[in-house]
């Protein structure tokens, strides 16, 4: 299995700014993914973070929103901008293993005021 | 479209009784099958899986589930609850193999009774 880091691992944010969340694996892997979880929800995919190319936006998510990196097999970032309340949740960071197992990082609180 | 279906959003059993957790896929080309167990703060971690061949999965923790094409089901077990197993429990499927992302069912929630 993969082992995920993230940072932060919690925020409080104001309305209007930006935060970047940073995902981390421990060996390289193709497919990176971005999942919302709203508070009392289950997950929602944003994105597939791709490396060496754009990101795959999922319906009702865009770009300008969720910039999203992906520098390298091992590392990317989502980045979630001009904040609103509504922002609020916990993003995850997944990895698909050769055996198509997937595998979630420890997830990032948002709070937005 | 694809999607997973998780009739029971919150189930209470007593500890040391038996749990099942049911789970529907939309019909049509099997996808591959998780559950995941979510414990409060925690992120998910997975309990098993199903790709293909025997029908009844072994996972993590004492669980287990069956996958039943002719219901599109894949039910989660275990014989005898413990009351750290109270926990936020996901289903979700993966229609689009080596390139696909997870669909999740909503959860269900699982409380123990002592």
């Amino acid at each position: 299995s993969a082992v995920i880091s993230q940072k932060p691992s919690r925020d409080i944010c104001q309305r209007g700014t930006s935060l970047t969340i940073q995902c981390q694996v421990d060996s390289q892997v193709t497919m990176m993914f971005w999942y919302r979880q709203q508070p009392g929800q289950s997950l929602t995919l944003i994105a597939t973070a791709n490396q060496g190319s754009e990101a795959t936006y999922e319906s009702g998510f865009v770009i300008d929103k969720f910039p999203i990196s992906r520098p390298n097999l091992t590392f990317s970032t989502l980045t979630v901008s001009n904040m609103s309340p509504e922002d609020s949740s916990i993003y995850l960071c997944s990895v698909v293993s050769f055996s198509y197992e997937q595998y979630f990082g420890p997830g990032t609180r948002l709070t937005v005021t | 479209a694809q999607s997973v279906t998780q009739p029971d959003i919150h189930i209470t059993v007593s500890e040391g009784a038996s749990l099942e957790l049911r789970c529907n896929y939309s019909y049509g080309a099997t996808p591959y099958l998780f559950w995941y167990v979510q414990s409060p703060g925690q992120g998910l971690q997975l309990l098993l899986k199903y790709f293909s061949g025997d029908t009844l999965v072994q996972g993590i923790k004492g669980f287990e589930a069956e996958f039943k094409r002719s219901q599109s089901s894949f039910n989660l077990r275990k014989p005898s609850v413990h009351w750290s197993d109270a926990a936020e429990y996901f289903c979700a499927a993966n229609y689009g193999g080596s390139q696909g992302n997870l669909i999740f069912g909503k959860g269900t929630k699982l409380s123990v009774k002592p």
